[in-house]
């Protein structure tokens, strides 16, 4: 149990377009879901909290109006990259809070591979 | 300081042996604790979560807590080379978001 699927698992485009990436808890419902980046070698930075139904909640110094999120349903939350930039290029990861399970249950999804161009 | 800090590493250990992995934090209202195990280019799977101190095992892996002294290790018992990993350690407070540490890039050596 406890499944996140992250689609796409890797994306390229062209500088100045927009991605959309999706996050979907498969066997549970997630009101919360977090969006992180990690670059190379780095560890995971919290990006924006996303809560079903509500907006996101960015963490400081992340552009909200580049990086949006949508959390319309307890099992679906995207992450729309806009106006994509060569520096946006990295690995976007999200994970939902299973409320289900022991009350700690975090669950990541598979990632995206982000490369612009 | 940061909120939560590990050493980078590499730490480098014989396979078989016991490979310890250590964790500081700053927020002393932190509850719960978290080991995730990252593959390079994957996503971090979790490993184990303690909220109480003392010791909690599960398998070849050891969790430790130490509240008073905001410290947290994992030990992991007979080292194999499949556990070549960067290990990171995150902690929050109830519900809330998790913290991560940077990471510890562990090697086993055959």
């Amino acid at each position: 149990g406890a499944v996140v699927s992250q689609h796409p698992s890797w994306v390229i485009c062209k500088s100045g377009t927009s991605v959309k990436i999706e996050c979907r808890s498969l066997d549970f419902q997630a009101t919360t879901m977090f969006w992180y980046r990690q670059f190379p070698k780095q560890s995971l930075m919290l990006m924006a909290t996303s809560n079903e139904g509500s907006k996101a909640t960015y963490e400081q110094g992340v552009e909200k109006d580049k990086f949006l999120i949508n959390h319309a349903s307890l099992t679906l939350s995207t992450l729309t990259v806009t106006s994509a930039h060569p520096e946006d290029s990295s690995f976007y990861i999200c994970s939902a809070k299973n409320t289900g399970a022991l009350a700690y249950g975090y669950t990541f999804g598979s990632g995206t591979r982000l490369t612009v161009v | 300081q940061k909120e939560v800090e590990q050493n980078s590493g590499p730490l480098s250990v014989p396979e078989g042996a016991i490979a310890s992995l250590n964790c500081t934090y700053s927020d002393r209202g932190s509850q719960s604790f978290f080991w995730y195990r990252q593959y390079s280019g994957k996503s971090p799977e979790l490993i184990m979560f303690i909220y109480s101190n003392g010791d909690k095992e599960d398998g070849r892996f050891t969790a430790q807590l130490n509240k008073a002294s905001q410290y947290v290790s994992l030990l992991i018992r007979d080292s194999q080379p499949s556990d070549s990993a960067t290990y990171l350690c995150a902690v929050n407070r109830l519900h809330q978001k998790l913290v991560f540490g940077q990471g510890t890039r562990l090697t086993i050596n055959p």
